[in-house]
């Protein structure tokens, strides 16, 4: 079945650093892909997709290539906020959207 | 603004005493989800509604039921609340079209958080 895998946390950074959260996928057929980010005491907020390979979603600075031939939908952002600090998850969906697929997530957190 | 509404955002009831939880939406998706979610762990599918459609996940416990009145309300009973149900439970809805394609996003509401005593 499909499913999705994402690097543990947490993850921890300065103000300004570099971050890379990686997510690979196993699925049958074309899914799409997905970015949510939770933050505490929330629901999850729709960060960005991407629908078909070599699609790029970004938004708010982060980005994320649809990656079909590593099957892989890393999440990246050239200089992290302390605002970014939250918990970020990889999800995938069928050809159905009941069959929804959330990685385990990653704990970000950002200091000043 | 369109938006998923979940009511209350925190509930505390007693061990074997029913709870109901409320979700509204103004988006006017025609799919409704209901999600566990348990500390620092992915959201995990307990059912859905396409249009009156019930949809029950195969791990979905009996404990749990879910009613959708009509298109912009849906709720979730558990009819006898045990410790290991206290949870944050997430609401979401997503559109769905020609193929069900499935490249529509769901849409999240806060969640209501569950304590029980």
């Amino acid at each position: 079945g499909n499913s999705v895998t994402q690097m543990e946390g947490p993850v921890t950074l300065s103000e300004e650093a570099f971050l890379t959260i990686n997510c690979t996928y196993t699925a049958t057929g074309y899914p799409s892909l997905f970015w949510y980010v939770q933050y505490p005491g929330e629901g999850l907020q729709l960060l960005l997709k991407a629908t078909k390979a070599d699609d790029k979603g970004s938004n708010k600075g982060f980005e994320a290539t649809y990656r079909k031939e590593t099957t892989s939908f890393h999440l990246e952002k050239g200089s992290v906020q302390v605002s970014d600090s939250a918990v970020y998850f990889c999800a995938l969906s069928g050809r159905n959207n009941n069959d929804m697929r959330f990685g385990a997530g990653t704990r970000l957190t950002v200091k000043p | 603004d369109a938006m998923v509404i979940q009511n209350p955002r925190y509930q505390v009831t007693q061990f074997g005493k029913p709870v109901t939880l409320s979700c509204s939406q103004t988006l006017n998706h025609n799919v409704m989800y209901w999600y566990q979610q348990k500390s620092s762990q992915a959201p995990k599918l307990l059912f859905h509604y396409y249009d009156k459609d019930f949809n029950n996940e195969a791990d979905t416990p009996d404990n749990f039921q879910s009613r959708r009145p009509n298109t912009s309300f849906c709720f979730l009973d558990i009819r006898s609340p045990g410790l290991g149900d206290a949870a944050m439970y997430l609401c979401a809805t997503s559109r769905d079209g020609p193929g069900r394609r499935g490249s529509y996003e769901q849409y999240f509401g806060p969640g209501t958080r569950l304590t029980v005593t």
